[in-house]
């Protein structure tokens, strides 16, 4: 099983609102990313989380708060999100974060009101 | 990481050869090739990646240079289902970001 799943599919918030996106994989895998990827534009590394501790911060604003409770889950909180802030959220994962192949869910759409 | 260069887009048509071209000029000896695409409304997914030989496996063929400076994803058929941006990556050896450049837009014609 080589699938990375990601909920909501879609979400629609204010920008007062507090909401998390989820993500989880099955494969073992111990490295897990978040991407953003605006509309006509390739994806943009966020976070990177091995062995369950964050080793990559993409200087992301603080409104974006990932967490990873377990080496199969990996959440992004999202407070106070500005509309620009409107794109689809990836989430990867990958054996151990080296050069190995990272498996992508088809993300989640959020936008921002 | 090293950049790439990619067209923007290109157009085949099905049952077709597809030949996607790459640039990196500016490749160390160490980073190693990868492609990956983006189907509509999916995320990316791993095409085939090399270091220096030709590779092949059961969705693409890459082939580099000698001098390591390009590189061509080949589609042996094109189907509509390969329509998709794909990306071209340059890796070193430690590698845990993938740093997506523009990509070619693929589009596949009937």
């Amino acid at each position: 099983d080589t699938e990375v799943t990601q909920t909501p599919k879609h979400l629609v918030m204010g920008m007062t609102n507090k909401k998390s996106l989820k993500c989880e994989q099955h494969m073992g895998h111990r490295a897990m990313y978040w991407y953003k990827q605006k509309a006509k534009k390739p994806p943009e590394l966020m976070f990177v989380y091995s062995y369950e501790k964050l080793s990559i911060n993409e200087s992301v604003p603080s409104r974006f708060s990932p967490e990873c409770p377990n080496s199969s889950l990996l959440n992004l909180h999202l407070h106070a999100l500005q509309p620009e802030d409107s794109a689809l959220y990836l989430c990867a994962s990958s054996h151990s974060g080296g050069r190995e192949t990272q498996y992508f869910g088809p993300g989640t759409r959020l936008l921002v009101l | 990481d090293a950049k790439t260069t990619q067209p923007n887009s290109m157009e085949s048509n099905e049952e077709e050869p597809v030949h996607l071209p790459c640039n990196h000029s500016t490749i160390s000896g160490t980073d190693y090739i990868h492609w990956y695409r983006q189907l509509p409304s999916q995320g990316p997914e791993y095409v085939i990646h090399g270091l220096t030989s030709n590779v092949n496996n059961r969705m693409a063929s890459l082939a580099i240079a000698e001098d390591r400076k390009s590189s061509t994803l080949i589609l042996h058929r094109a189907t509509l289902r390969d329509a998709a941006v794909y990306y071209c990556i340059l890796r070193d050896w430690a590698g845990g970001k993938l740093i997506f450049g523009q990509g070619t837009e693929l589009s596949v014609k009937p």
